[in-house]
């Protein structure tokens, strides 16, 4: 079966450009989750979406950073005014309700590069 | 602050031997442990877990031991195969406002020589 997409796979843009990343998770998944890799660093989290209850956004670096997820299915993250320090990959998972012991099943990412 | 940590950011390991896997964490609110084995270019895949009601997982080739009064995890691999190798994350979770989002510590990389 499909597992979970993102698009665009790499993705190069000018420091001070707007950005959306995508990400279409494994159909009847209620919790979407993103993430960051930066170079040498483990999985930063980012947001955290389930199902109809507001996401935990805790993770968000700044208020450039913003998510949403339509109908319960994709979710698109968007950076706005990139900088340089934003450039890492950018992991999408999802999983069933979300709780605990419920694996993510992640996407292969989207390598950003801010130059 | 690193809440899960491994120190180890890389092993080498000959084929068919063991390969040890090391994860230390300092919030004694998680009491569920994952690891997560990542190829280049592809996302982490899930591989095992287990919960703080436990001190041991076994899955075919893939063990994982936690000691809860130390904190600490391990991940053994035997015998460990070349295609083993990637970069493992350990990761944990507790409850937080009712959600269990997991933190991740910054991954091992694992060479298993032929």
């Amino acid at each position: 079966g499909a597992g979970v997409s993102q698009s665009p796979s790499n993705k190069v843009t000018e420091k001070g450009k707007d950005v959306e990343l995508r990400c279409d998770p494994i159909s009847g998944h209620t919790a979407l989750y993103w993430y960051r890799q930066s170079l040498g660093q483990g999985l930063e989290f980012l947001i955290y979406f389930q199902g109809n209850s507001a996401p935990d956004k805790s993770g968000l670096p700044s208020d450039r950073f913003s998510a949403e997820r339509t109908g319960g299915s994709v979710s698109t993250l968007t950076i706005q005014r990139t900088q340089q320090e934003d450039s890492a990959v950018y992991l999408c998972a999802s999983s069933t309700p979300g709780g605990r012991g419920n694996e993510q099943f992640f996407g292969p990412g989207t390598r950003l590069t801010v130059l | 602050d690193q809440q899960v940590k491994q120190n180890s950011p890389s092993l080498s390991v000959q084929e068919g031997r063991i390969s040890i896997l090391n994860c230390d964490y300092t919030n004694s609110m998680f009491d569920y442990f994952l690891w997560y084995k990542k190829y280049p270019a592809e996302g982490p895949t899930f591989l095992i877990s287990i919960s703080s009601i436990k001190d041991k997982n076994e899955d075919g080739r893939f063990t994982v031991f936690l000691n809860k009064s130390a904190k600490h995890l391990s991940l053994h691999i035997v015998p460990s195969q070349p295609g083993d190798s990637a970069v493992y994350f350990c990761a944990a979770s507790g409850s937080t406002g009712g959600s269990y989002i997991p933190t991740f510590g910054r991954g091992t990389s694992l060479i298993v020589h032929p």
